[in-house]
């Protein structure tokens, strides 16, 4: 079955400054999609990054970045120039290959605090 | 263009109850899928629909159903209600199945069992 782990259960990082958090995932498929989530507190879940496990090119999206290690099934997220809205749990998500399913699987979330 | 709402954001009920809950896509949307989220078991999928059809179901009982409409609004039943049905109970729609698809979340509906 497949699975992602998330390591770290809550992460500090001061404004400006850059943060990296974990996540791997066990699959034995070779096509699939990564996902990091933004969960603020009280609010609506957002779609930070995605990423194609075909794509070897680190997807980016302003101040968000990731490192995909396929061989190693490890998708950190890199913020950098930390601000406050960026407090919030972090997910990351794995979902299946196939054209049918918007299914994600989540792993147990990272709280990131962003000290002023 | 309005986002995902869900209906209501907070409820309380009585073990042994049913629940009915409700998910508006946005329009143009025809998938729909719902997942349950407590601090114990963090994230999980119930279900997803694509055009009125259950495409997935997660490992669940039986005590959760869930239905979509024409106009793709979905609802989502829980029969029997325990105390460990308490949790936040997210919608999310998408245009697609599957893919690089995006997927746009409501705020959820806080169900709590007493």
């Amino acid at each position: 079955a497949q699975t992602v782990t998330q390591s770290q259960p809550e992460m500090s990082v001061q404004e400006a400054e850059t943060v990296t958090l974990s996540c791997t995932y066990d699959t034995s498929e070779s096509d699939y999609y990564l996902f990091w989530y933004k969960q603020p507190p009280s609010r609506q879940m957002i779609l930070v990054i995605r990423q194609e496990a075909y794509k070897q090119q680190n997807a980016t999206e302003n101040r968000f970045s990731v490192n995909f290690q396929k061989a190693a099934k490890s998708f950190s997220l890199k913020i950098s120039d930390s601000q406050l809205g960026d407090a919030a749990m972090y997910f990351c998500a794995y979902r299946p290959p196939g054209g049918a399913t918007n299914k994600l699987i989540f792993g147990t979330g990272t709280l990131l605090a962003v000290q002023p | 263009k309005a986002g995902v709402t869900q209906t209501p954001r907070y409820l309380i009920k009585t073990r042994g109850q049913q629940v009915t809950l409700s998910c508006s896509p946005i329009s143009g949307h025809r998938s729909v899928s719902w997942y349950q989220q407590t601090p114990g078991q963090g994230l999980q999928f119930l279900f997803e629909y694509f055009s009125e059809t259950q495409r997935n179901k997660g490992n669940f009982p039986g005590r959760f159903s869930g239905r979509q409409f024409s106009n793709s609004r979905s609802e989502m039943n829980v029969s029997t209600l325990e105390l460990g049905d308490s949790a936040l109970y997210l919608c999310a729609s998408s245009t697609l199945a599957g893919g690089r698809n995006e997927q746009y979340f409501g705020p959820g509906t806080r169900l709590t069992v007493t």
